[in-house]
Formats: structure tokens, sequence, C-alpha cells
């Protein structure tokens, strides 16, 4: 069974760096043609993708947030870290890591985590 | 940057047929884009309906199916239950991935 689950702060103050970590199981991501990607959704907005990691380290970024994040994996902890720096309150969403084979993509959703940016 | 276009919303009746569309701004949507369909509701998840344009999961109704539609990728769901109305989104792959807008589809 394929498990991902975000995890992270719930509150960010403006300026500040978010971290968001995606803890999965079910799956490697040394398994050829696997990835993780990040994507947000500001209440009552459309979702947005942010980034996508591959197994074979392979990183894109959404070029309009390109400046502002990284992405990483740490496949023998099972895990992905999404850094968004000098946070604003229009980054305030639900953030989901999604799990995506070949050209599957998000075949399968954490349940999100909703980030207020608010000072 | 490329930009996706979708219907904002759409209206069907039950057992009806609605087609929703994905365009691109760099041109015509082609299989090359993989186009991806996902289904949202309130307060869930999205959930994956379709991949490479007209895959289905194995937990895709077989009233959903996915093509290219002119220069536009499609969603067509044909017998339209009530429980279909949600948030549908289309995703091209060039490279990163990107969102459509969204359609909302009110089943009346």
């Amino acid at each position: 069974q394929i498990t991902l689950k975000e995890s992270g702060p719930t509150l960010v103050r403006p300026t500040q760096t978010l971290t968001l970590t995606c803890s999965f199981s079910g799956f490697s991501l040394s398994t050829s043609g696997v990835g993780v990607g990040w994507i947000r959704q500001p209440p009552g907005k459309a979702l947005e993708w942010l980034a996508v990691i591959y197994w074979d380290d392979d990183k894109r970024y959404s070029p309009s947030l390109k400046s502002r994040l990284t992405i990483t994996k740490d496949p023998s902890k099972n895990q992905v870290v999404l850094t968004l720096t000098n946070m604003d309150p229009v980054d305030t969403a639900t953030y989901y890591c999604a799990l995506s084979t070949s050209h599957r993509i998000a075949v399968n959703w954490g349940q999100g985590t909703l980030v207020t940016v608010s000072s | 940057q490329t930009v996706v276009t979708q219907e904002p919303s759409l209206t069907v009746s039950p057992g009806g047929t609605v087609t929703l569309t994905c365009a691109s701004s760099t041109g015509a949507v082609t299989s090359g884009y993989y186009p991806n369909w996902f289904q949202q509701k309130p307060g869930q998840a999205p959930r994956a309906l379709i991949y490479g344009t007209s895959n289905k999961h194995s937990w895709t109704p077989a009233r959903f199916s996915g093509s290219l539609l002119g220069d536009k990728a499609a969603l067509t769901l044909s017998g339209v239950q009530p429980e279909d109305e949600a948030e549908y989104y289309c995703l091209l792959y060039s490279g990163g991935w990107v969102f459509g807008g969204g359609t909302k589809l009110t089943v009346l």
C-alpha cells in the first residue's frame, strides 16, 4: 500500500523559510522512473505545481518560484524535503506531496498540510 | 511559461455527457505533453483519473475517458452521476508540471 504524508509547521512568519517533509511508504525513490512532487493550493484556488525530484536526483522547479525553492531526497529515510524561502501571506496554502511513476503523474497524493503565513 | 486553460465551470444533467477541455498557451496539446486529469472534491486531496492522454488508472470509473480533441486535451464523462460533481484539473508535462485552472462541474 502506497502512502504519503506531509509534515511541517502550520504557521510561518513572513520572511521566514518553510521546510516541509514528505514521508512515504510502499515505494522506493531509488526505483527507475519514480519521482515525488510538491503541489500547493491556496484556499479556494487552483492547484499549483512547485517542484519534483526523481530517482536519479533530477530536479525540476516551477519557473515562477524557482529562486525560492529547494527540493531534496533521502531514499534511506523514505523522505523528500521542500524548502521555500522568504515566505509571504500569499504563500498560505495546503501543500501536498505526490508520487509519480514515469508519466503517471501524481498518481498517489498525501492528505495535505495547511500552512498559514501571518505575523 | 506555459499557461494551461480550462473552462471555469460546466453544468450537466444526471445521465448526460460532458466534455472538459485543456488548452496550452504554447500551441496544440499533443500526446507528448502526457495530459493527466484529476478530480477533487471539497475538503479532499485530488485523485488521479487519466494519464498519458487516455489511460485510466485501475480505480477510474469506465464513464471517464480522455482524448485529444482538436488542439486540446479532453476529458469526457458519459452517463454522469451525481457523485461526479467536483473540480477537475488537467496537467501537462513539459519538463515540469503545469496545472490548469480547473473546471467546476455541477451536476444538476
